[in-house]
């Protein structure tokens, strides 16, 4: 079974700043998914980011990256440039990379607050 | 694209009646579906697996019985909560997977907005 494990219950930064959020995993499979989903206060999730474990590339989308260490089972979210509207539970999940739809394994969760 | 829609957004019922949640992918099909529930300040845990004309799987713990999953097409599941208790009150989410032959990735969930679920 897999386990995805984030270790900052909550996190606070300043507008325009720069902010880390830490995930690891555990899995004993070689091929696999890896996402980043934003969850506002109106609890929708929203995709963030994905990353390919094939992929040795991190994944970038506009303001946010991720720092993908395979070996580490390490996958951190930076966003870059915080702004309001980045505030909300961002949840690190784990899908296992089959022929078909997969299902997801979450986190716990990281609260980010974004303050003037 | 890639739009999921839940309804209902909320829903309060009396104790020991049914409450039916439909999960629908407006622009694309979904041969698979997955029905999480989170609990307050909590993750989301997965429920059930939902695959288009056959029964769906349901997590350790779950019982089928008493959440039963129906996808009768490839752009609806339903999830009926069956003689509610308020022990059964929580927030529900859907995802849905696009299927292979779309433009979109398979791989990816796409969720709804979930239900929020009151039980008296």
């Amino acid at each position: 079974a897999q386990t995805v494990t984030q270790s900052q219950p909550e996190m606070s930064v300043q507008e325009a700043e720069t902010v880390t959020l830490s995930c690891t995993y555990d899995t004993s499979e070689n091929n696999y998914y890896l996402f980043w989903y934003k969850q506002p206060p109106s609890r929708q999730m929203i995709l963030v980011i994905r990353q390919e474990a094939y992929k040795q590339q991190n994944a970038t989308e506009n303001r946010f990256s991720v720092n993908f260490q395979k070996a580490a089972k390490s996958f951190s979210l930076k966003i870059s440039d915080s702004q309001l509207g980045d505030t909300a539970m961002y949840f690190c999940a784990f899908m296992k990379h089959t022929g078909t739809a997969s299902k997801l394994t979450f986190g716990t969760g990281t609260r980010l607050q974004v303050t003037l | 694209g890639a739009v999921v829609s839940q309804h209902p957004s909320r829903v309060i019922c009396k104790s020991g009646t049914s409450v039916k949640i439909e999960c629908r992918s407006l622009d694309f099909q979904a041969t698979t579906m997955f029905w999480y529930r989170q609990f307050p300040k909590q993750s989301l845990m997965l429920m059930a697996t939902s695959n288009e004309g056959s029964k769906a799987t349901y997590e350790q713990g779950v019982e089928k019985d008493k959440f039963l999953i129906n996808h009768a097409s490839l752009t609806l599941s339903t999830l009926t909560v069956t003689s509610a208790h308020p022990e059964d009150s929580s927030f529900y989410i859907c995802s849905a997977c696009p299927s292979a032959d779309r433009e979109f990735t398979k791989n990816i969930q796409y969720f709804g907005a979930g239900t929020r679920l009151s039980v008296l």
